[in-house]
């Protein structure tokens, strides 16, 4: 079965630090990869995603993720966060492939706080 | 535009009543899943359903049901509801051929 690993559940940093947030996913097929992002009080959005192509893709508000097919990660980075930054991120895997797509795998989370 | 809505917000049961929720999905959107968030974990997959047709679901019980109706907009039903299933409860919507989901504000269930 599909599983999605993120190593750490809470991460402190200072405004203007650089952040990387691990993902790793067990799946040995074409997937689709997500990275999703939860402000306090506001809903689970869409920071960017990888189907196919450059492995490294850019997302809304500066964020960035680097498919790397042999490691099975995607990992989620930000060169300078910002206190607006403070929420919680979820990396989430799908097979890319025939009627599972709605079946996105979750990871736990990785709740991030920035220090102003 | 819209998003995803979700109705209610929140929502308060007793053990052993069964709840109805409901979801619209973005404008155009023909496929809406579900998930169930607890809290402290990401949310797990319950149910698609695209053209009105269930595509897959996850490992929960028969006490959780869903449907679509003709306007894509979509209900997930919960019969003889237990403690554990407090939950936020997420409905996401895609387009076709798309494989983003798009997710709605969620319901919130407690039950005591």
């Amino acid at each position: 079965a599909q599983s999605v690993s993120q190593h750490n559940h809470h991460v402190i940093l200072s405004e203007a630090a650089s952040l990387e947030l691990g993902c790793n996913y067990s799946y040995g097929g074409t997937v689709n990869l997500f990275w999703y992002v939860q402000y306090p009080g506001q809903h689970l959005q869409l920071l960017l995603k990888y189907f196919s192509g450059d492995p490294l893709v850019k997302g809304i508000k500066g964020f960035e993720a680097e498919f790397i097919k042999s490691k099975f990660s995607f990992n989620l980075r930000k060169p300078s966060v910002q206190w607006s930054d403070t929420a919680e991120y979820f990396c989430a895997v799908n097979a890319g492939y025939g009627g599972s797509q709605g079946n996105l795998i979750f990871g736990k989370g990785t709740k991030l706080s920035v220090k102003p | 535009d819209a998003g995803v809505t979700q109705s209610p917000t929140h929502l308060i049961k007793t053990r052993g009543q069964h709840v109805t929720l409901r979801c619209s999905p973005i404008s155009g959107h023909k496929s809406v899943s579900w998930y169930q968030q607890v809290l402290g974990q990401g949310p797990q997959f319950i149910f698609q359903y695209y053209e009105k047709e269930e595509r897959g679901r996850g490992n929960f019980p028969d006490r959780f049901s869903a449907r679509q109706f003709p306007n894509y907009s979509s209900e997930l039903n919960v019969n003889a509801l237990l403690l554990g299933d407090s939950a936020l409860y997420l409905c996401a919507s895609s387009f076709t051929g798309d494989e983003t989901q798009y997710f709605g504000p969620g319901t919130r269930l407690l039950v005591l």
